[in-house]
């Protein structure tokens, strides 16, 4: 089946830049999301881009997808306290009948 | 109010009970999930319907049956909870294959089986 891989944890300071990577095997990919887990919460949609965009902005957050190596990433600009939760990727496959996701990665943001 | 919905949110039982987790949604929606979480791991699809009449298995459905009572509640039933079910338990929702497909889930179950 498919797969999709995160590291497991990040730490970065408040104030710096996070940078959350994803990388996945499906090559027919249609879109791929991130997701926000904090404690005690179910996952909550941060952001998705469509396979034949490069890049999304959305506020903070910045989407950069290479198709080609089958990379995703997540950047957080300007990191704050309440950012500290479990990112998981996800991607949809072509037959757009589920998800397969990424095992999450824990970012802990310091003062 | 929540528009997708569980319970019972934390839960322990006995190795060899039978035990139902509920998901309820407000959103419409007519495709439901089923997935665990353990640490790591991150998500495993146990069973997913896409209308109430549809019922498919997903990558980890061994020991763990579902039942789609209408479009709204989907749920999940351990036959005989074993210990290594214990996890925490999470229901979706997403609307039809159109569109971004993206999925909404409930604040999930933490079960504990000992």
């Amino acid at each position: 089946g498919e797969d999709v891989e995160q590291s497991l944890f990040l730490s970065v300071r408040e104030g710096d830049s996070s940078v959350i990577n994803c990388t996945y095997t499906d090559s027919s990919s249609t879109y791929l999301y991130w997701y926000k887990q904090e404690p005690g919460a179910g996952l909550q949609l941060l952001t998705y881009i469509f396979s034949n965009m490069d890049m999304k902005q959305d506020q903070r957050l910045t989407v950069l997808l290479n198709k080609k190596d089958k990379h995703l990433s997540l950047r957080i600009a300007d990191t704050q306290t309440g950012d500290s939760a479990i990112y998981f990727c996800a991607e949809r496959g072509a037959a757009g009948n589920k998800l397969t996701f990424g095992g999450g990665t824990r970012v802990l943001v310091k003062p | 109010d929540a528009d997708v919905t569980q319970t019972p949110r934390n839960r322990i039982t006995k190795t060899g009970k039978r035990i139902m987790l509920e998901c309820s949604q407000t959103k419409g929606h007519d495709r439901m999930y089923w997935y665990r979480q353990d640490p790591g791991l991150g998500l495993r699809l146990i069973y997913y319907s896409f209308d109430v009449k549809d019922i498919n298995k997903g990558e980890i459905s061994d020991g763990y049956s579902v039942s789609r009572q209408a479009q709204a509640k989907f749920s999940l039933s351990l036959e005989s909870a074993i210990p290594n079910q214990t996890a925490l338990y999470f229901c979706a929702t997403s609307g039809s294959n159109r569109g971004r497909g993206e999925q909404y889930f409930g604040p999930g179950t933490r079960l504990t089986v000992t």
